[in-house]
């Protein structure tokens, strides 16, 4: 079985630029959580989406945004790149809206580099 | 905002030592992962803890959750090169809530 499948796997941008990172959950997960991880820290919580509507959303910029597809899979998009959102972004799904008694998978992240 | 401190953050042992991580908060979490996640990948769930208290075993690998759900440990015996890895744990304050708030993350090296 796929586990949660993340594009681009790496990605160059030019400050300003804008960026669409993507994302497929497991089959039959409905659930879709994004992270950013910058070098040597861990994970921070971007935005979580359940059944298309957002239903939770971390401490970030509105360049930032996001949504979810009918079938389940996510974009996240970043507008107006800077130097600081050079990170790991990592999405993550799950079965049901809340942790009680789902476990998260993540994917492997998509690399982005804003130079 | 860190909410989760993780110690040490870097730790080196020999193959076959023992050793124990932690992550402290001043906050309440209904729950508690850990996370082991290797360069190029993303986290991978260890384990899950809930209660006050609990204890659970992964092989060589002991979790502890505080009694007061603020504070947990992770304990490794007999440390193997294969443990060698980027430990995090991370809490949810919601059960309702998929949002973790991640530790800063312990990197462990076992040399053989």
């Amino acid at each position: 079985d796929a586990g949660v499948t993340q594009s681009p796997t790496h990605l160059i941008k030019t400050r300003g630029q804008h960026v669409t990172l993507r994302c497929s959950p497991i089959s039959g997960h409905k659930s879709v959580s994004w992270y950013q991880q910058v070098l040597g820290q861990g994970p921070q919580f971007i935005f979580q989406y359940y059944e298309k509507e957002e239903r939770g959303r971390g401490n970030f910029p509105d360049r930032f945004s996001a949504r979810q597809f009918p079938n389940y899979s996510s974009e996240l998009n970043v507008n107006a790149l800077l130097l600081g959102d050079s990170a790991l972004y990592l999405c993550a799904s799950s079965g049901g809206r809340s942790l009680s008694g789902n476990t998260i998978y993540f994917g492997e992240g998509s690399w982005l580099t804003v130079v | 905002t860190q909410l989760l401190e993780q110690s040490p953050q870097f730790l080196s042992i020999q193959e076959g030592e023992n050793l124990t991580v932690y992550c402290n908060s001043s906050s309440v979490f209904s729950s508690l992962q850990w996370y082991r996640q290797e360069p190029g990948e993303g986290p991978v769930l260890l384990v899950t803890v809930v209660t006050g208290g609990e204890v659970k075993k992964l092989k060589r690998l002991t979790f502890q959750f505080g009694d007061a759900r603020k504070d947990s440990s992770l304990h490794i015996t007999a440390a193997q090169p294969g443990d060698t890895g980027l430990y995090l744990c991370a809490g949810s304050h919601q059960t309702g809530a998929n949002n973790l708030f991640f530790g800063t993350g312990t990197r462990l090296t076992v040399i053989p």
